[in-house]
């Protein structure tokens, strides 16, 4: 079936550690995000791509590095781990700027 | 600048009765708009958006929305709610002037009373 997943579904991890989030999608979007939801924030945007090796900043980008060598899959990495970045994580793709997101189930991510 | 405003973090109706969440907006270009729905531990699904056809937008599950330029507002109704529809509910602009991300209210979780 067509979709997008993220993976793990839940990590705990400790401060300073480095982390991969993954997401994958099978639609070939040429747009893809990261979001962060957080109580009495909603969805904040990280990092996002509008091709294959073009990636560019949103609004809370610092600490996560992302990359887009093939256009399916779009990781996220947080290189050294801190407490505020404990959040849960959402992937989503879109076909083109301004159209509709589909989502992945998000990342649940804890860091001690 | 763009952004959205949610108005109410909780909003409780009674089964049957009218769904009415609020969501205004600031862009300083015409805007698209979107509602999403989250179920516990799930992703985002949207609902409706609007993208500068007709002013009022129907979506799945008898949610519509009207976006009125004049108010800056897209709020979302439902003539009739149902248990199933208790979730958290998100309005989010698309304006093209920056980042091609959405920029998202923070949600309305909507409780619906027996």
């Amino acid at each position: 079936d067509a979709g997008i997943t993220q993976s793990p579904r839940y990590k705990i991890t400790e401060t300073g550690r480095q982390v991969t989030l993954m997401c994958h999608q099978t639609w070939s979007h040429s747009y893809m995000f990261w979001y962060r939801q957080d109580l009495g924030h909603g969805l904040r945007l990280i990092y996002y791509s509008a091709a294959a090796d073009i990636t560019d900043k949103g609004e809370v980008p610092d600490g996560y590095v992302v990359s887009r060598s093939k256009t399916e899959n779009f990781p996220l990495t947080l290189e050294s781990a801190t407490r505020s970045q404990t959040s849960v994580y959402f992937c989503a793709s879109g076909a083109n700027r301004g159209q509709p997101q589909h989502f992945g189930d998000g990342t649940r991510l804890s860091i001690l | 600048a763009q952004s959205v405003t949610q108005l109410g973090s909780h909003v409780s109706v009674s089964e049957g009765a009218l769904v009415l969440l609020r969501c205004n907006y600031s862009s300083s270009v015409p805007p698209y708009l979107f509602w999403y729905v989250q179920y516990p531990n799930q992703g985002l699904q949207l609902l409706l958006k609007y993208t500068s056809a007709a002013t009022l937008v129907k979506g799945i599950n008898d949610f519509e929305a009207e976006f009125k330029k004049s108010e800056t507002s897209f709020h979302l109704t439902k003539p009739s709610a149902h248990m199933s529809d208790a979730a958290e509910y998100f309005c989010a602009l698309y304006s093209g002037g920056g980042a091609d991300g959405l920029t998202f209210g923070k949600g309305t979780h909507l409780i619906i009373q027996p």
